[in-house]
């Protein structure tokens, strides 16, 4: 089984929707992450979490909220979602043993098409 | 502030020929890591090699060789004798320390295209 999982793969949503994506992971890392990859773009962060009850916004945060309901649960919410939040979205984890630098392992991916 | 950037958008070689990826970053911390991960067609994001400030020593895994210099902020990644296999976007990574607040920021990605 893969360590990191994300559900759904695919949504496809209707402009002012509510949408909640969710990521699981069995590596017992602390560390989570979301991101999303745009053509041209690369990967943006848009919420990371340390541990449970350290939670921050990365550089795209506004439009979305996430929940990290346990040391394996990170989730993405789009309260209302709009067509530019179509997109590649990435769930991440990282060991904190590296004091925060070591490399992330990364789900599969959910592509949500807002229509 | 952190920046990585990757100038090439694509790259289109035939196999076995020698290719170099580049990547340009910058950040006003002493303490970082660099990394490359791997994106193939199948769209997961597979990690590469992890590569801190203060080893500046290159790298050779197979046919990938990496080469790190802070004189001019540069780690870029050579794949010797390409295969089609190697097709595949390619992203360059910093995680900076205090002042990066430990986030990674990506480059926007090298597309590779080896063709047969």
């Amino acid at each position: 089984d893969a360590d990191v999982t994300q559900t759904p793969r695919n949504r496809i949503t209707k402009t002012g929707k509510r949408i909640m994506l969710e990521c699981s992971q069995t590596k017992g890392h602390d560390r989570m992450y979301w991101y999303r990859q745009d053509p041209g773009l690369g990967l943006r962060l848009i919420y990371y979490s340390f541990d449970v009850k350290d939670i921050n916004k990365g550089e795209i945060s506004d439009g979305y909220s996430v929940s990290r309901q346990a040391q394996a649960k990170f989730s993405l919410s789009l309260e209302s979602a709009i067509p530019n939040q179509t997109a590649l979205y990435f769930c991440a984890t990282s060991d904190p043993a590296g004091g925060g630098f070591y490399e992330q392992y990364f789900g599969p991916g959910t592509r949500l098409t807002v229509t | 502030a952190q920046k990585v950037t990757q100038a090439q958008t694509e790259i289109s070689v035939v196999e076995k020929e020698d290719v170099t990826l580049d990547c340009v970053y910058e950040t006003r911390d002493t303490t970082y890591y660099l990394f490359w991960y791997k994106q193939p067609p199948s769209g997961e994001l597979v990690f590469l090699i992890r590569r801190n400030s203060f080893d500046e020593q290159n790298e050779i895994s197979g046919r990938y060789s990496w080469n790190f210099q802070k004189s001019t902020s540069s780690f870029n990644f050579t794949i010797t004798a390409s295969q089609v296999v190697d097709s595949a976007v390619y992203f360059c990574a910093l995680t900076a320390g205090e002042t990066g607040g430990f986030k990674t920021i990506f480059g926007a990605g090298t597309r590779l295209f080896v063709k047969a």
